[in-house]
């Protein structure tokens, strides 16, 4: 079944560029129909969303993080990665990668794939701390 | 985009049903998802597409939508479902795609 993993390190200054990658295994990242997706949740906080990356490339990301963030893919590692820029303490959190499925639906002669299952699995997740 | 509201607690006793609401403007149009998410713990998706189960999620399970409101219930409440519940959905048009969840419903199995 599929696994995902998130890596990267645990500690990021204030002002660099937090990295981090999913591995997937028991899939490939090739597959179709796929939203590979980065969420994040604040210690003691809920979850937030920040964004996802579609087989096509395409990609969609939460506006709040103003263009900070993004997520690409490495089809011959298997992995995806999110890369968040100009880091501030506030982006203290625990990482998952998740993955959503499309659900394709047709209208008016075109055809479209949003994500629609949910997301699932989800990796460990991993706590990342901006200090300095 | 919206919010999704849901109440920052519930309690319910072993045996009994418990029910977490989640309300947002869009969710007559949007499907919304559950997740339960326990201490140290990554999230699992408990409900999909307001009614579905996963599979290997326990029959107690269920969802449900009306209006701008959907509602996960726990039929027969049992003290590992003590966790953490988050909801769901998307705000969407031709150009715009973005996931929101809900703040998070703390149940307690008194």
């Amino acid at each position: 079944q599929l696994q995902l993993q998130e890596s990267g390190p645990g500690l990021v200054k204030p002002s660099q560029t937090l990295s981090l990658t999913c591995t997937v295994s028991g899939g490939s990242i090739s597959d179709g129909g796929n939203y590979w997706s980065w969420i994040r949740q604040h210690p003691g906080k809920g979850l937030e969303w920040i964004g996802f990356i579609y087989d096509s490339g395409d990609t969609h990301y939460n506006p709040s993080l103003k263009s900070r963030a993004t997520i690409s893919t490495d089809t011959s590692k298997n992995q995806f990665s999110l890369k968040l820029t100009s880091v501030i303490a506030a982006d203290t959190a625990v990482y998952y990668c998740a993955r959503d499925k499309a659900k394709r639906y047709c209208t008016g002669g075109r055809c479209y794939d949003p994500p629609g299952f949910g997301f699932d699995p989800w990796g460990r997740g991993t706590l990342v701390t901006v200090s300095s | 985009s919206y919010e999704l509201t849901q109440p920052p607690s519930v309690s319910v006793s072993p045996g009994q049903m418990a029910r977490i609401t989640c309300s947002g403007d869009e969710l007559p149009r949007q499907y919304a998802y559950w997740y339960q998410q326990k201490p140290g713990q990554a999230p699992l998706l408990v409900i999909y597409k307001d009614t579905e189960r996963p599979s290997g999620i326990p029959e107690r399970f269920s969802g449900s939508s009306s209006g701008t409101t959907v509602t996960l219930t726990i039929n027969g409440v049992q003290a590992e479902d003590e966790a953490d519940y988050y909801c769901q959905s998307a705000d969407t048009n031709a150009t715009h795609l973005e996931v929101i969840f809900g703040g998070g419903t703390r149940l307690t199995v008194l």
